[in-house]
Parts: structure tokens; C-alpha cells; sequence
């Protein structure tokens, strides 16, 4: 099956700096990457969708200038996570999907702890 | 707003034993994914659902969707330690670009 990655697996920094996550879709063209955040024992929840090429779309209560999310080709979206605080700590797991739209490859997940 | 309900959200069975875990979705919907997630891991993928009646079968877990009713289900045949984990169910949301509304997960303790 298809193979979603991402880099970092685990980040660890300071509060008021910046941490970029990558995720890369390695054996196919990815339309359209979304991006979650899973709190402990909690479900995912959607942050935001993002289409190759074009500005992405957040759900509400999302900040789009706090969490920046660039798509820039069909294999590579970047979530960045500016300014971060403690309460921005989570696993953010990306997922991609192809033109189809019918399967979401979910990528490792990245666990971020903000001290 | 598209909700995904999923019971019971915590589960400690014997193994050998059988139970079903529920997935009620709130609109209508024609494609239901169920997922294993285990301790500090991603999502790993057991079935997708795509039509009414649609039953899936793999090992010990079965699926089926009942789009009428909105519901799946989620059927653990002679449960084995191996299979404590948390699964979800999640929907397809049109208006998110098609991403997926997840339940709030089912954890699963398989016990001697």
C-alpha cells in the first residue's frame, strides 16, 4: 500500500519557538494532505486540509497564523507550528489522499512536547 | 455538523470471549473506515466500508455498515491479548474536503 512519512518522529523545544513537521507522501501523488491532532486518550481531530498549489483550509478554533501549513508539491506538505506553548503539545499525524479521494494514508505521526 | 459516535469507550473483555462495538454517524454517509491504533503509534487501517450492506472480514474482526441506520459495527470473535488497542470509526465529511470525522475511539483490554 501506499507509504505516508514524517519528520520528526518526536520534537522537543523550547516555548515561543518555531517547529516545522514534514510529511511526505513516498510512492504516490498526493492531492490533497490533511493534518490532525490527537490529545492524550483523546480522538483525532481535524486541524486542516490542504490542496496541492493552494491555500489551505482550517476548521474552527484552528489558528491559521499560529499553524502553517504549506503544500508546495504533490508529495510534500509541511505544518509549522509557530510560537509554540506548552498547550500546543500532541501527536500531529498527517494523512494523504490521491485524486480518488477514497483512501487516507496516515502518516507515523510526530509527538511534539513544548517545555 | 457531522458527528461519529462510537460505545462503549472502554471495553476490558476475557479472552475467548465475544462483543461488537458500535458506530452510530449522524448524516448520510456511504463509506466508514475502521482503525487500530496501538500505544504511541499512528493509525493503522482494518476496513473500509463503501456501500449498504457491506460486511469485511479479517482474522478475529468483522465489520459491517448499515447505511440506513447509519451504524457499523465492529464484531471481535474470540478475543486474543493481542488485539487490546484503541479502534476507531470515522466518516467521510464532504465539507472538509473530504476528511474524516473520527469517533472518540474504543479502547480494548483483552484480559487472560
Amino acid at each position: 500500500g501506499a507509504v505516508v512519512s514524517q519528520h520528526p518522529s518526536r520534537v522537543i523545544c523550547k516555548s515561543g519557538t518555531s517547529v516545522k513537521i514534514e510529511c511526505r507522501s513516498l510512492d504516490f501523488q498526493a492531492t490533497t494532505m490533511f493534518w490532525y491532532r490527537q490529545f492524550p486518550k483523546q480522538s483525532l481531530m481535524l486541524m486542516a486540509t490542504s490542496n496541492e498549489g493552494s491555500k489551505a483550509t482550517y476548521e474552527q478554533g484552528v489558528e491559521k497564523d499560529k499553524f502553517l501549513i504549506n503544500h508546495a508539491s504533490l508529495t510534500l506538505s509541511t505544518l509549522t507550528v509557530t510560537s509554540a506553548h506548552p498547550e500546543d503539545s500532541s501527536f500531529y499525524i498527517c494523512s494523504a489522499s490521491g485524486q480518488d479521494r477514497e483512501t487516507q494514508y496516515f502518516g507515523p505521526g510526530t509527538r511534539l512536547l513544548v517545555l | 455538523e457531522l458527528k461519529v459516535e462510537q460505545n462503549p469507550l472502554f471495553l476490558s473483555m476475557q479472552e475467548g470471549k465475544n462483543y461488537t462495538i458500535y458506530c452510530n454517524y449522524s448524516t448520510t454517509s456511504d463509506r466508514l473506515y475502521w482503525y487500530r491504533q496501538d500505544p504511541g503509534k499512528s493509525l493503522e487501517s482494518l476496513f473500509v466500508l463503501l456501500s449498504n450492506g457491506a460486511v469485511k472480514q479479517e482474522g478475529r474482526l468483522m465489520a459491517s455498515l448499515d447505511t440506513k441506520a447509519r451504524l457499523s459495527t465492529l464484531h471481535i470473535t474470540a478475543a486474543v491479548h493481542d488485539l487490546s488497542a484503541t479502534y476507531f470509526c470515522a466518516v467521510k465529511n464532504s465539507n472538509s474536503g473530504y476528511a474524516l470525522n473520527f469517533g472518540k475511539g474504543t479502547s480494548l483490554l483483552v484480559t487472560p
